[in-house]
């Protein structure tokens, strides 16, 4: 299917464990970013690529590490999963950077207990 | 620090009110204005996106407007239907050495049939 999809959707895991969140866009969007959205913050930055191996640090980008091999994915990991990541995280693409829309994939909640 | 402030948090009307939101945000090096509408359970779809000062953007019953100079852009709903019931948010970007669009923390609308 067309569009920008994220797995899994739901994920528990404990402390210090590793985590990765997928992201995988089929429009061929030079842009694509990692938020997170927490009550009282709205949606923050995590880490932004503008092309296959090219990113770049957003607001919030401490204890996550990103990279993008190819266009379409780009993989979000939690080095050592702490109880603050808990949050719903969005992934989104755009094809240029400021002025163009952002799509936004459905969302992954994660819960780290 | 750059903040994108929208007012109010929340919103309850009727079925049939018109009603408007505001977002404010730093009017030095604007880029663009986004507004987002983001349903329950879903992610974040795009409205306007608005890059010069006097833009009016329309569709259907939304509209929006964007002034630059004193930064802050409108959003109107007119004759409120149930189905506008969603969170509305708006982000600010510049590109001025990097990247950066924020995301205020939306005003969630509840409209009563």
């Amino acid at each position: 299917d067309a569009g920008i999809t994220q797995s899994p959707r739901y994920k528990i895991t404990e402390t210090g464990r590793q985590v990765t969140l997928m992201c995988h866009q089929t429009w061929s969007h030079s842009y694509m970013f990692w938020y997170r959205q927490d009550l009282g913050h709205g949606l923050r930055l995590i880490y932004y690529s503008a092309a296959a191996d090219i990113t770049d640090k957003g607001e919030v980008p401490d204890g996550y590490v990103v990279s993008r091999s190819k266009t379409e994915n780009f993989p979000l990991t939690l080095e050592s999963a702490t109880r603050s990541q808990t949050s719903v995280y969005f992934c989104a693409s755009s094809e240029g950077l400021a002025s163009d829309t952002q799509y936004f994939g459905p969302g992954t909640r994660l819960t780290v207990l | 620090i750059l903040n994108v402030e929208q007012s109010p948090q929340s919103l309850h009307v009727q079925e049939g009110d018109s009603t408007n939101f505001t977002c404010s945000f730093p009017s030095s090096n604007f880029y663009a204005l986004h507004w987002y509408r983001w349903e329950t359970a879903k992610s974040p779809e795009a409205l306007f996106v608005m890059t010069l000062n006097g833009d009016e953007k329309k569709k259907g019953r939304i509209s929006a407007t964007l002034n630059t100079k004193e930064g802050y852009s409108y959003l109107y709903i007119k004759g409120s239907q149930p189905e506008d019931s969603a969170t509305y948010l708006c982000a600010f970007s510049r590109n001025t050495g990097g990247f950066k669009t924020i995301f205020g923390a939306g005003t969630r609308l509840f409209v009563k049939a």
